[in-house]
């Protein structure tokens, strides 16, 4: 399995719902990672685990909130969201140690805030 | 510093070479990537080179890379209406945790 998987691919919520981002791999990566793409711009860092662990928080607001279950599993719990948040999500993993060559991007949940 | 430059837009016409550039700052970088995206879609990975070689090749696509000037270029040779896209580079960098950093993006535009 070469895949990182994304769920949903769609996801339109309301300001005042919860709901959460889903990525996979089963790759043996250590390391993951979620990005924001807003319309015709570069994909934005927005957290990288290692290890199961946060090792970067690129200053995102406290209404995303990110969890590494286990090694393969990547969420992003999202609440009372604004629609300025509306964007493609992506979910990438590689391994820890000379990732460049693993870097594996989802397709990606394209999200509207409503 | 991480910031990773490209020019908006790019317009050809079909059956031309088409030459997206690309310049970063972070000398660290041990990987370089060229992504491609289509309207809508997710991102598409063409090619990537590692920082110690100045040249690779793949079919229609060659990546020159001149770490001296913090250069990346990604040549399509005869370029057609299905190339039109966004075209993103990005670095690749370790240290606190290892990361990709991605230009502005190009659009190339293919013209008949």
């Amino acid at each position: 399995d070469t895949e990182v998987t994304q769920t949903p691919k769609h996801l339109v919520m309301g300001m005042t719902n919860k709901k959460s981002l889903k990525c996979e791999q089963h790759m043996g990566h250590r390391a993951m990672y979620w990005y924001k793409q807003k319309a015709k711009k570069p994909p934005e860092l927005m957290f990288v685990y290692s290890y199961e662990k946060l090792s970067i928080n690129e200053s995102v607001p406290s209404r995303f909130s990110p969890e590494c279950p286990n090694s393969s599993l990547l969420n992003l719990h999202l609440h009372a969201l604004q629609p300025e948040d509306s964007a493609l999500y992506l979910c990438a993993s590689s391994q820890v140690s000379a990732g460049g060559q693993s870097y594996t991007f989802g397709s990606g949940t394209r999200l509207t805030v409503v | 510093g991480e910031d990773v430059e490209q020019s908006l837009f790019l317009s050809v016409r079909e059956g031309d070479s088409s030459v997206i550039n690309c310049t970063y700052t972070d000398s660290s970088s041990t990987y370089l990537y060229w992504y491609k995206q289509e309207p809508g879609a997710g991102l598409q990975l063409l090619t990537y080179i590692f920082s110690n070689m100045d040249m690779k090749q793949d079919q229609r696509l060659t990546v020159l890379l001149n770490k001296k000037d913090k250069h990346l270029s990604l040549r399509i040779a005869d370029t057609q209406t299905g190339d039109s896209a966004i075209y993103f580079c990005a670095e690749y960098t370790t240290g606190t945790a290892s990361k990709l950093t991605f230009g502005t993006g190009t659009r190339l535009q293919v013209t008949l």
